[in-house]
């Protein structure tokens, strides 16, 4: 157990949606990270949030979006979702400068 | 451009047989560097990083890694492979005094009974 855990395991919704996938990172951690993981393009990162603050973003779509909540908890909002947005989306959190990142199971979503 | 390079999509192996996982980075500095395996369906775990010091470094599961910074290279091995190794795994490169990680594109293991 990593001690990040994600929300909802599985998601299954249709084109034009949207959807929120829910973020808690281990206990103290600061920094949240977005990936997204799909069969033809691999681990893609997607954005970072640090105490509250966007500190960088990855190949993430306008569609998407995401925030840092006070209580560090992340969301990640996906939008007039397509076919080609199913994928499995890993949330990942850190308590140091170039730690080891802590990864949780992740949401796997899937649109009809 | 800083970038992680894992030249083996897919590596199959005999159980038992020893198992070399290559990695190589590009960056002007000495990296901070990690591997992580996946298990179908399941999210990453970290097997093993480096540092600072020496240059071999253990992990879990029996794994360990070398840092060679002539090679700019942080090869995975494992003298005996088990079956419940099959998995995928990631090299992924930090950045000293950043938040920034890169991965690589990942090695798949098949391990043949």
């Amino acid at each position: 157990d990593s001690g990040v855990t994600q929300t909802p395991k599985h998601l299954i919704t249709a084109t034009g949606q949207r959807v929120t996938l829910r973020c808690s990172p281990r206990s103290g951690d600061l920094s949240v990270y977005w990936y997204q993981q799909s069969l033809d393009q691999g681990l893609q990162f997607l954005i970072q949030y640090y105490n509250g603050e966007e500190r960088a973003k990855g190949n993430i779509l306008e569609r998407f979006s995401a925030q840092q909540f006070p209580d560090l908890h992340s969301e990640l909002n996906l939008s007039s979702l397509e076919l080609g947005d199913s994928a499995l989306y890993f949330c990942a959190s850190s308590g140091q400068v170039g730690g080891e990142l802590f990864f949780g199971e992740g949401s796997r979503l899937t649109v009809l | 451009a800083q970038s992680v390079t894992q030249p083996d999509i897919h590596i199959t192996v005999s159980e038992g047989a020893s198992l070399e996982l290559r990695c190589n980075y590009s960056y002007g500095a000495t990296p901070y560097l990690f591997w992580y395996v996946q298990s179908p369906g399941q999210g990453l775990q970290l097997l093993l990083k480096y540092f600072s010091g020496d240059t071999l470094v253990q992990g879990i599961k029996g794994f360990e890694a070398e840092f060679k910074r002539s090679q700019s290279s942080f090869n995975l091995r494992k003298p005996s492979v088990h079956w419940s190794d099959a998995a995928e795994y990631f090299c992924a490169v930090g950045f000293s005094g950043t938040y920034k990680y890169i991965f690589g594109t990942g090695t798949r293991l098949k391990v043949l009974a």
